[in-house]
């Protein structure tokens, strides 16, 4: 059974398109986070929900905007694509106390825009 | 504020040598340390943290890291490395009660055969 799961794992689409990549935990956790992963391997913090309520909310464009409809998921829709906005997206959850819990990471959606 | 500095990006080695990868850290702040791994295609996960006690803690695969408050650094060690090791490992940080954590840029173990 996977822990984190996220959909889609590659996503190609135009400059200038809407999307949105799907994240869900069967792990029982109360926070997700969204993290990017750039072509060099740097991964940052964009958003985390704890019970739904948006507690980080790093500087990105707010084309980005994350939606929580229970604790199990996190969605992440991205509206007017840009080429910059082409990277890894990974999803991941912990439990309760987050800030010395594990995090666990979903298999990343590549996103690629054209 | 927290950072993070990863003083390898790339580190070549032979199988069943030894390796250390290098992490250190900055912060005003008393913190929490982590070190993830990352194989090729797939999502991190964690080798070990470090919260508070002993300074030495052992992880999974036979990593362990060292935790010198001092030189505010969090070296990762393995005495003996395999093929399967090759991956991108990442060191982390976040604040005692705080809620992000900082990554470093990684740093690539190769193991050679």
């Amino acid at each position: 059974d996977t822990a984190v799961s996220q959909t889609p794992k590659y996503l190609v689409t135009q400059m200038g398109n809407d999307k949105s990549i799907k994240c869900e935990q069967n792990l029982g956790h109360d926070t997700m986070y969204w993290y990017k992963q750039d072509s060099k391997k740097f991964l940052k913090i964009m958003f985390s929900y704890n019970n739904k309520e948006l507690i980080i909310n790093e500087t990105v464009p707010n084309r980005f905007s994350p939606k929580s409809p229970d604790k199990a998921h996190l969605n992440l829709h991205i509206n007017s694509l840009e080429l910059g906005d082409s990277a890894v997206y990974f999803c991941a959850s912990s439990h309760g106390d987050f800030n010395q819990e594990t995090q666990y990471f979903g298999p990343g959606t590549r996103l690629l825009v054209l | 504020a927290q950072s993070v500095t990863q003083l390898d990006s790339q580190v070549p080695v032979f199988e069943e040598a030894p390796v250390e990868l290098r992490c250190n850290y900055s912060s005003s702040v008393s913190v929490y340390l982590f070190w993830y791994v990352q194989y090729p295609n797939q999502g991190l996960q964690l080798l070990l943290k470090y919260l508070s006690g002993s300074t030495l803690v052992k992880g999974i695969n036979g990593f362990e890291a060292e935790f010198n408050k001092s030189q505010t650094s969090f070296h990762l060690r393995k005495p003996s490395v395999h093929i399967s090791d090759t991956a991108e490992y990442f060191c982390a940080v976040i604040k005692t009660g705080g809620f992000k954590t900082i990554f470093g840029a990684g740093t690539r173990l190769f193991v050679k055969a």
